[in-house]
């Protein structure tokens, strides 16, 4: 079984330029979330999708952030205008059940 | 307001003992609680975990406890070997509307000395 892709998998930007990042599930899995894990914290949700609808985004900074599900599969991630503090690894996961998450190897982005 | 903590950033062990990883957590709607493993440069990975219902869950050299009175829970890893070696984030869950979404800690990176 094939895992979380996410891509690209490293990417540097300079501070108010925009970046998208690309994530496709397991098959079959009606969930998918996006994370921001800054250096040394754990994983922080952004916003949580069930199939094609958003369950959770109260997190996301919805002033630079968006995200999209297409057709409850594939899922994108975009920040725009990016911010030194945006630095950070931005992980993928989905799942089968209501607990057990499935991460991608994530992005890391760096702001300069 | 951190409502998981692992208050031990760091964990050093030699190889054969007794690796105990601790993670404590505020609040009390959370009834399911989940260890996740962390390579360099990789996702997390789950490793195991256990419902509020019960006390403690094994899984061959894994065992996790809880404690709800004292909202505490560990991961006991025995013998500990070094490819554990890597980062450890404890989760929790809630049941309900709020079932999927999950409050990671900021983890504890284990060292298993040869």
């Amino acid at each position: 079984e094939a895992g979380v892709a996410q891509s690209p998998r490293y990417k540097i930007i300079e501070k108010r330029q925009s970046v998208a990042f690309w994530c496709n599930p397991i098959s079959g899995h009606a969930t998918l979330y996006w994370y921001q894990q800054i250096l040394g914290q754990g994983p922080k949700l952004l916003i949580q999708f069930q199939n094609n609808g958003v369950v959770d985004d109260s997190q996301l900074p919805k002033d630079r952030f968006s995200a999209e599900r297409l057709k409850g599969v594939d899922s994108t991630l975009k920040i725009q205008p990016a911010k030194l503090e945006d630095s950070a690894v931005y992980l993928c996961a989905s799942s089968q059940s209501a607990y057990e998450q499935y991460f991608g190897p994530g992005t890391r982005l760096t702001v300069t | 307001d951190q409502q998981v903590k692992q208050n031990s950033p760091s964990l050093s062990v030699q190889e054969g003992r007794i690796s105990i990883l601790n993670c404590d957590y505020t609040n009390s709607m959370f009834d399911y609680f989940l260890w996740y493993k962390k390579y360099p440069a990789e996702g997390p990975t789950f490793l195991i975990s256990i419902s509020s219902i019960k006390d403690k869950n094994e899984d061959g050299r894994f065992t996790v406890f809880l404690n709800k009175s004292a909202k505490h829970l560990s991961l006991h890893i025995v013998p500990s070997q070094p490819g554990d070696s890597a980062v450890y984030f404890c989760a929790a869950s809630e049941i309900g509307a709020n079932a999927g979404k999950s409050t990671f800690g900021d983890g504890t990176t284990l060292t298993v000395k040869p």
